[in-house]
């Protein structure tokens, strides 16, 4: 099955600094997905980016699906941006449903 | 819209005893997924519905397990008996045209533990 693979797994970032995570994926997909999932376990929808670049406020993310990666830009960082930021995408069974397949994350840490 | 809602949003029980989680998904989505998270595994699957209708259970750990979704607006996950090891978060998502949809919607967990 496909595999998702993201780095770095950690992050630690000085509040106001930039940061690019990455998420590689070892086959063709039509959709991708970002989440963010806050210290308080919740699981937030960032972007929903089958290819090209999407913005919004201080994150964008780019999905290059030729070459089996999205990356996912956050500009000057702020506390609130501390969690786990997960990509997703999705894998198709013979009768065209679909279940989206998880990456195990980047723990990302900004420090005032 | 009022989003993915599960209950109860935590559940501490004996082990031994049956749990039983609650989700109602968005309305007018067709998909609902049951997922498990723990520190050691990640976020794993659990089982998925389309239109109502189990696709994929191969994610649910054991017999233990089980899940239904009686009609569109309703899906419960069961745990029978619960053993210390089940102790996790447990999310809902669902979404909306499947494979070409706007992707999933996640409720807010429910952190189940198990003594």
């Amino acid at each position: 099955g496909i595999q998702v693979e993201q780095s770095p797994p950690d992050l630690i970032l000085q509040e106001g600094a930039n940061s690019t995570l990455r998420c590689n994926f070892s086959d063709s997909v039509n959709n991708l997905q970002w989440f963010h999932q806050n210290p308080w376990g919740q699981l937030i929808n960032l972007f929903y980016i089958p290819s090209g670049t999407k913005q919004n406020g201080r994150l964008s993310a780019t999905t290059v699906a030729t070459e089996r990666y999205s990356l996912l830009y956050i500009s000057s960082s702020q506390t609130t941006d501390s969690g786990v930021y997960f990509c997703a995408v999705p894998t198709y069974s013979w009768s065209g449903t679909y279940k989206y397949i998880f990456g195990t994350g980047t723990r990302l840490k900004v420090l005032a | 819209d009022a989003g993915v809602i599960q209950s109860p949003r935590h559940e501490v029980t004996e082990m031994g005893q049956e749990v039983t989680l609650r989700c109602k998904p968005i309305s007018g989505h067709d998909y609902l997924f049951w997922y498990r998270q723990t520190m050691m595994r990640g976020l794993e699957l659990l089982i998925y519905f389309n239109n109502n209708v189990p696709i994929d259970d191969s994610g649910m750990p054991e017999d233990r397990f089980s899940a239904k979704m009686p009609n569109a607006s309703f899906s419960t996950l069961k745990i029978q008996p619960s053993e210390p090891r089940d102790s996790a978060v447990y999310f809902c998502a669902s979404s909306l045209q499947g494979g070409t949809g706007h992707g999933y919607t996640f409720g807010s967990g429910t952190r189940l533990t198990v003594v």
